[in-house]
Parts: structure tokens; sequence; C-alpha cells
């Protein structure tokens, strides 16, 4: 029944290592969303993708790889993981806004990434 | 850029009295939305504000939208233990699927 679903919630590694984290949304929604919490719980949005096809990619370096295969998933691949890279990082969906219809976007549940 | 700032950033409020949270942006848009975080969860919409003098309720909040001063508050009446959060106020522009956050205004309700 969970809407917007994250693997895994938490996830602890070294730094240097490469990870992956998973989502999808089960609400029919075209599109998709990455953002990152920081530890004073600002939000900044990173990536997103409407259809597959991205469309936000904020300043972000390029060891964060979003990745989409189906309108229902996007997974976010990480790099050579480094100390500040630990945050909360949460999907997000929703649908395509159509004139004067504004969706709004439901959030995951997170996922706590501690680089160590 | 679209900057959004929320104020006060934390707040402590004693259990039965009333509070508002501001939430001010820097760019004309008619979409803004705010959001409650508690510890370690993730964000629950609280209301959707599309259009000038938009003004919604559920229970003890209240929040309305001022597009010509760029301006939202969320009321809160009465404030009770469980409203103990951290609200999110986010505003995004035409044709950009982007939110914008404000930095979270933390709420602690003390008896």
């Amino acid at each position: 029944d969970t809407a917007v679903s994250q693997t895994p919630k938490y996830l602890v590694t070294q730094m240097g290592n490469d990870k992956s984290i998973k989502c999808e949304q089960n609400l029919g929604h075209d599109t998709m969303y990455w953002y990152k919490q920081d530890s004073k719980k600002f939000l900044k949005i990173m990536f997103s993708y409407n259809n597959k096809e991205l469309i936000i990619n904020e300043t972000v370096p390029n060891r964060f790889s979003p990745k989409s295969p189906d309108k229902a998933h996007l997974n976010l691949h990480i790099n050579s993981l480094e100390l500040g890279d630990s945050a909360v990082y949460f999907c997000a969906s929703s649908r395509r806004r159509l004139a004067g219809v504004q969706e709004t976007q439901y959030f995951g549940p997170g996922t706590r990434l501690l680089v160590l | 850029e679209l900057k959004v700032e929320q104020n006060p950033l934390f707040l402590s409020m004693q259990e039965g009295k009333n509070y508002t949270i501001y939430c001010n942006y820097s760019t004309t848009s008619d979409r803004l939305y705010w959001y409650r975080q508690d510890p370690g969860k993730s964000l629950e919409s609280l209301f959707v504000l599309l259009s000038n003098g938009a003004v919604k309720q559920e229970g003890r909040l209240m929040a309305s939208l001022d597009t010509k001063a760029r301006l939202s508050t969320l009321h809160i009446t009465a404030a009770v233990h469980d409203l103990s959060a951290t609200y999110f106020c986010a505003v995004d522009r035409d044709n950009d699927y982007k939110l914008s956050f404000g930095a979270g205004t933390t709420v602690t309700v003390r008896a």
C-alpha cells in the first residue's frame, strides 16, 4: 500500500564505496525526484525525471547518477562516496502539471546514508 | 534564483496559545505548499495554496497566501503537543518542476 517506497532505509558505508538507492511509486505519477536533506534539515532538489526523461539536473557532483528504467522507478547511484554525502535522501513523485491543475509532490520515507 | 525564507526557525509554543509561522519568497508564484516533518520521518503534505487570497484549514492549522506580498502564513490555534514537528513551506514557478524549500520551522509544544 506504500505510495512512494525507498530501499534501503539505512545505508552505512565506507568512503570510496559505490552505492545505490532505489525508489518506486505506485501512484501512477509520471514525474519523480531526488532530494537531499542535510543535517540542518535543509532540503534541496537534485534530479527530476518526467516519463523517464531527465528534466532537472541541479548542481550535483557527477558522482551522482540517476536512472529511471520506467515511470514508476527512479534510482540513484553514487560513486566514490565521500563524508559530505552523508545525509537523508528523499525520493518524491507527482503528476505532471496540466493547465490550472497543480499536483502535490509525495515523498518517500527517506534513505539515511552515513559515510564513514 | 528563487529564495524562500521562513521565520522563525525555531518556535517554542505553550499549549493552548496561538502562533504564526511566516514564509516569504522572492519571485512571483501562485503555488505554495506546506509540509510537516516529524523527527526521523518523511514529509507529509499539509496544504497546497494555488491562488492569491487562498486560505485552507485543517484542524488547528490554517494556511493563507498573499501572492502580491509574496507571503504565506501558517497559523496554529490552541497549540497541542502533537503539533510538535518541523514545518516547511515550498514554492515553485511556472513551468518549473522544482520546489524550493524554506529552511523549516522546528516547533516544540510544551505544557
